[in-house]
């Protein structure tokens, strides 16, 4: 159980271009989502918090007209990268928590496989 | 500010070689405290959740320990499998996850 999936797995666009990413979780609702980058050898950073049915909140430095998040129902949450440049190349992380059940007693987050973004 | 720092940052270890990487922390209000595996080019994979101090969680050859300010991952006699980056987590009850920076381990034959 508590499978996130994400899609796509790798990404190549060009410059100025936008990109959406999926998260979805598979076998349970979730009420919060979140998103992370993660640059080579480095550890994952926190970009957004995503909640169901409102706005999502962005950390501090991370722009949130460039990187829109839709949460659009218990078990899909998506990114879209928005005029994507060589710099916004990464690889993208989402996890979610369970909000119901057994599972949502236990404070864990699971996490997506990841989706390589290369912006060229 | 959370805080968390993983040390070492890496580890080469001879199969069987047991030993430990620590977890040090500062967090306003910790809601729990995880542990997870991230192989190369994949998601972070969930191995525990520590919540309170003296608490222990196995796993396999895999043991996490925690105090008030540290945790500890113990590896008892690994094998290759076990090479991987492990991170350390804190969750503050604003339901946000901070990473370390993790520590690769590397397990010879």
């Amino acid at each position: 159980g508590a499978v996130v999936s994400q899609h796509p797995s790798w990404v190549i666009c060009k410059s100025g271009t936008s990109v959406k990413i999926e998260c979805r979780s598979l076998d349970f609702q979730a009420t919060t989502m979140f998103w992370y980058r993660q640059f080579p050898k480095q550890s994952l950073m926190l970009m957004a918090t995503s909640n169901e049915g409102s706005k999502a909140t962005y950390e501090q430095g991370v722009e949130k007209d460039k990187f829109l998040i839709n949460h659009a129902s218990l078990t899909l949450s998506t990114l879209t990268v928005t005029s994507a440049h060589p710099e916004d190349s990464s690889f993208y992380i989402c996890s979610a928590e369970p909000g119901a059940g057994v599972a949502a007693l236990s404070y864990e987050q699971y996490f997506g496989p990841g989706t390589r973004l290369t912006v060229t | 500010e959370d805080q968390v720092t993983q040390s070492p940052e890496a580890l080469r270890l001879q199969e069987g070689e047991s030993s430990s990487l620590n977890c040090s922390y500062t967090v306003s209000g910790l809601r729990g405290l995880f542990w997870y595996r991230q192989d190369p080019g994949k998601g972070p994979e969930f191995l525990f959740t520590l919540y309170s101090a003296g608490e222990e969680k196995e796993k396999e050859r895999l043991k996490a320990t925690l105090t008030k300010k540290e945790s500890f991952l113990h590896i008892t006699a690994p094998k290759p499998e076990d090479s991987a980056t492990y991170l350390c987590a804190v969750q503050a009850v604003n339901y946000k996850l901070s990473f370390g920076a993790g520590t690769t381990v590397t397990v010879r034959a």
